[in-house]
């Protein structure tokens, strides 16, 4: 069974003060592992996808990196804005129509 | 473009009342997904759709029924609601089973 653990379940940060959020995951053979921001009260939306092991990928204050058992979303110099859920999904490799499986989530609090 | 859109945004059901959630997109997307949302928990997949005409069960099926009768339209039913079925219901899309999903805003539901 795919599994997706995120920590800390909570973070909160100072303005400026950068940090990393984790996602460790068990699957199958890993077709891709996606991040997503939720604010509350509104629907997740989509940030990155990653594919293979090594793989980066850079949005704004937002980097992903991805291992062969975790990924990371590393914050850089966040602002109140950056203040959100982040969530983590796997999508195993097993053929058509595999689904993903999400974490619980990571609220981050960026205080100015 | 409108994206993922749900209707109603709210709404409170007593115990043993039917009603029908309706999620539509204008991305021309084949693949239609219902999940919930409950807190300390991930998003979990309830049914989803490969393509106009098609449904199948995701991993918390039971007292929901789904119709997807025309390509832009996925529709969630509940039979008869139980106050287990409180959450928060999202639908998302996507144009092919490994592309990143689109999330609807969700619908808050309260079953008393």
């Amino acid at each position: 069974e795919d599994q997706v653990t995120q920590s800390p379940e909570a973070l909160r940060l100072q303005e400026g003060e950068s940090s990393s959020l984790n996602c460790s995951y068990t699957v199958s053979g890993l077709r891709g592992l996606f991040w997503y921001r939720q604010d509350p009260g509104k629907g997740p939306e989509f940030l990155f996808t990653l594919y293979s092991a090594g793989e980066e990928k850079e949005k704004e204050r937002l980097k992903a990196t991805l291992t062969k058992k975790e990924s990371f979303l590393h914050i850089t110099a966040p602002k109140p804005e950056d203040s959100a859920t982040y969530l983590c999904a796997v999508q195993a490799n097993t053929g058509a129509n595999s689904k993903l499986t999400f974490g619980k989530g990571i609220t981050l609090s960026v205080r100015p | 473009n409108a994206g993922v859109t749900q209707t109603p945004k709210f709404r409170v059901l007593k115990t043993g009342q039917s009603m029908t959630l309706l999620c539509a997109q204008d991305m021309n997307h084949e693949y239609m997904y219902w999940y919930r949302q409950d807190p300390g928990m991930g998003l979990r997949l309830i049914h989803y759709s490969v393509g106009e005409g098609t449904t199948a069960k995701g991993e918390v099926p039971d007292g929901y029924n789904v119709s997807r009768l025309k390509k832009q339209n996925f529709l969630l039913g509940l039979e008869s609601a139980a106050p287990s079925q409180t959450s928060v219901y999202f639908c998302a899309s996507n144009l092919a089973f490994y592309n990143e999903q689109f999330f609807g805003p969700g619908t808050r539901l309260t079953v008393l």
